[in-house]
């Protein structure tokens, strides 16, 4: 079983900090998807990165993609409390075994206090 | 556009009881899923389509069952429901990435259930 890490589980900053959060495999990805996750919701999509080493940036949101593609990483500039939420990485392995499934890390509970 | 939409968004069941969770997307995607969702925890996998007339078993099948006879519908049905199947369930759907793999996912808003 391919499995994705999110590190760390939780996170509780003060408004205007920076953070970053993980999410790593041992098997390589053909395709990272970032979604975050409000109470009592579904999951809304945030960004993919398909290409090793690229970087995308949405507002003060910044992704990155590994270059061997088996890990990214989002960071977060100057957080607000409008950015709490559960962060998850969801990922599209290249084996065969896992082909046409997604599979979802646990993700990163981050709240950000005023 | 509605996106995806599920029914109903509570349900408390006794053990032994069956039921169908609805799933249905207004925007013409191939790829629909079924996830669940425990506390503390990411999305397991239940079940997936890649398109109508086709399903196939994710990573927690057991006590699930699926069919696909259009492209908007995707309902989940419990056989017999358990206290383990408490949880939120996820419908998503996806216009998928041409080699059956979901791509973005667009998910619905969830179905709390609560087995006792």
């Amino acid at each position: 079983t391919q499995l994705l890490e999110q590190s760390p589980q939780f996170l509780s900053i003060q408004e205007g900090e920076n953070l970053t959060v993980y999410c790593n495999s041992s098997s390589v990805f053909s395709s990272l998807q970032w979604y975050r996750q409000e109470p009592g919701e579904g999951p809304v999509l945030l960004v993919t990165v398909v290409t090793g080493g690229e970087v995308k940036k949405l507002k003060r949101l910044t992704f990155q993609f590994g270059d061997a593609r088996k890990d990214s990483s989002l960071h977060i500039t100057a957080a607000q409390p409008g950015d709490t939420g559960l962060y998850l990485c969801a990922g599209t392995f290249l084996t065969n075994t896992n082909a046409g499934k997604s599979t979802f890390g646990d993700g990163t509970t981050l709240t950000v206090k005023p | 556009n509605a996106g995806v939409t599920q029914t109903p968004k509570f349900q408390v069941l006794k053990t032994g009881q069956s039921m169908t969770l609805q799933c249905a997307q207004d925007m013409n995607h191939e790829y629909m899923s079924w996830y669940r969702q425990d506390p503390g925890m990411g999305l397991r996998l239940i079940h997936y389509s890649v398109g109508a007339g086709i399903t196939d078993q994710g990573e927690v099948p057991n006590g699930y069952n699926v069919s696909r006879s259009t492209t908007e519908d995707f309902p989940l049905r419990l056989l017999s429901a358990a206290p383990s199947q408490t949880s939120v369930y996820f419908c998503a759907s996806s216009r998928g990435t041409g080699g059956f793999s979901p791509g973005e996912q667009y998910f619905g808003p969830g179905t709390r259930l609560t087995v006792t």
